[in-house]
């Protein structure tokens, strides 16, 4: 079945010790997406990718990036966790950047940081 | 940029009766309106979406109609069941990407 798929689900780092989080897909879509959804809170988009073109949201702090290495993989690194930072990471794919098409999310990577 | 309300927070329904969820969009120019159920623990899903041609939409016992004039849409579920248990969230689209509503905590009492 074609999904988007997500690794760890359960990721626990220590303050100030950068984690990397993955997303792969197997739906061949152009967009690929990172959003935090903190509790009780709606999911905020942090950077997405439209092939390899990267678009960083203005409010996304820089303790936060992204690679895309091909179209099927795309990663979140987090240079220096902070408290703040333990949040369910959310990935997400379309096929298209103008918003009339769906997001497709993953499981979610829930990061917890002590 | 597109900024969308969405209200409210939270909503309690008796088992078998109606709810509706309201958002509200500032950019007149959005053309497609999308709403997601995430339940707890889980990830958003896309449940149903209408494009601007349309007034109304429906899906068994889902619905979403939409105003462009007041620059409005509503999810409706009928005949509400145990399992609509979840968080709601509508979307907008805000320069070429979904701009998501507060959320809306739907309960089903029994």
């Amino acid at each position: 079945d074609a999904m988007v798929i997500q690794n760890p689900r359960y990721q626990v780092t220590q303050f100030g010790k950068p984690v990397t989080l993955s997303c792969s897909q197997t739906l061949n879509h152009n967009v690929m997406y990172w959003y935090q959804q903190k509790s009780s809170q709606a999911p905020k988009l942090l950077f997405h990718y439209y092939d390899k073109d990267f678009n960083n949201e203005a409010d996304t702090p820089d303790n936060f990036q992204s690679r895309r290495p091909n179209t099927s993989f795309c990663f979140l690194d987090i240079r220096s966790p902070g408290l703040g930072d333990a949040a369910m990471y959310l990935c997400a794919t379309s096929r298209e950047t103008s918003g009339r098409a769906s997001l497709y999310f993953g499981p979610g990577t829930r990061l917890t940081v002590t | 940029g597109e900024n969308v309300e969405q209200h409210p927070s939270t909503l309690s329904v008796q088992e078998g009766d109606s709810a509706v969820i309201k958002c509200t969009y500032s950019d007149s120019a959005s053309n497609y309106f999308p709403w997601y159920k995430q339940e707890l623990g889980k990830r958003p899903q896309l449940i149903i979406d209408i494009r601007s041609n349309v007034g109304e939409k429906k899906d068994q016992r889902i619905a979403v109609t939409l105003n462009k004039t007041a620059k409005h849409f509503s999810l409706h579920i009928t005949e509400t069941q145990p399992e609509d248990s979840a968080v709601y969230f509508c979307a907008g689209l805000g320069a070429s990407k979904i701009i998501f509503g507060s959320g809306t905590r739907l309960s089903i009492r029994p």
